[in-house]
């Protein structure tokens, strides 16, 4: 069936470097949805990619949807304590008129001050 | 402001019993779904809805049944709770049923005994 493998599953950083996940699907997408969810929180939408190659920013953080649409990552810049949480990418499927939606196992982030 | 609540937020059982958790969303929304999130799984797709009267099963839907009486409600019954049960459950909304942003309740913790 439909696999989303996301890597890594846990990050550990100091304040202030860099971090990336990664989400990778067995097929191609028609598009990436990415979440955040806070320690004890639920998860908050972050941004959707929809186009091939397609590149978003919001402040400190990068999107980005492969050529190929099977990939996607986000990306942060000088990481803050309050980024911590698990990141979440999530796919939504439509085989044979059927729904489906697709979430990642996600990446931990813990940000060390 | 529009919301969406779960209640309980916490609920312990014991195996074999029914239980009933509340999902009410004031979005106005016509889809909804339930999700449980386990560590190592991350969110789980147990049963959607598209509408008043709509009802479908998501990938982990055995042991679980919703119903959808009218836009706002959309609650998941567990027939008889069994320790695998055991979970966090986050209901979520959409305003359109792909390529849209959920809104995720708080969550409710189950633990079944």
């Amino acid at each position: 069936g439909q696999q989303v493998m996301q890597i890594p599953q846990y990050q550990h950083v100091q304040e202030g470097e860099d971090f990336t996940t990664y989400c990778n699907s067995s097929t191609t997408l028609s598009n990436i949805q990415w979440y955040k969810q806070r320690p004890g929180g639920h998860p908050v939408f972050l941004i959707q990619l929809v186009k091939s190659g397609e590149v978003k920013k919001q402040k400190r953080l990068t999107f980005q949807f492969g050529e190929a649409k099977k990939n996607s990552s986000l990306h942060i810049t000088a990481t803050q304590t309050t980024d911590v949480g698990t990141y979440f990418c999530a796919v939504f499927l439509a085989p044979s008129g059927t729904y489906k939606y697709i979430f990642g196992t996600g990446t931990r982030l813990k940000v060390l001050a | 402001d529009a919301e969406i609540t779960q209640s309980p937020r916490h609920k312990i059982t014991e195996t074999g019993r029914q239980v009933t958790l509340a999902c009410h969303q004031t979005w106005n929304h016509n889809n909804m779904f339930w999700y449980r999130q386990d560590l190592g799984h991350g969110l789980r797709l147990i049963h959607y809805s598209y509408g008043v009267q709509d009802t479908n099963k998501g990938e982990v839907s055995d042991g679980y049944s919703v119903s959808r009486s009218n836009t706002e409600d959309l609650p998941l019954t567990l027939e008889s709770a069994a320790s695998s049960q055991t979970s966090v459950y986050f209901c979520a909304s959409s305003e359109y049923p792909g390529n849209n942003e959920q809104f995720f309740g708080p969550g409710t913790r189950l633990t079944v005994l």
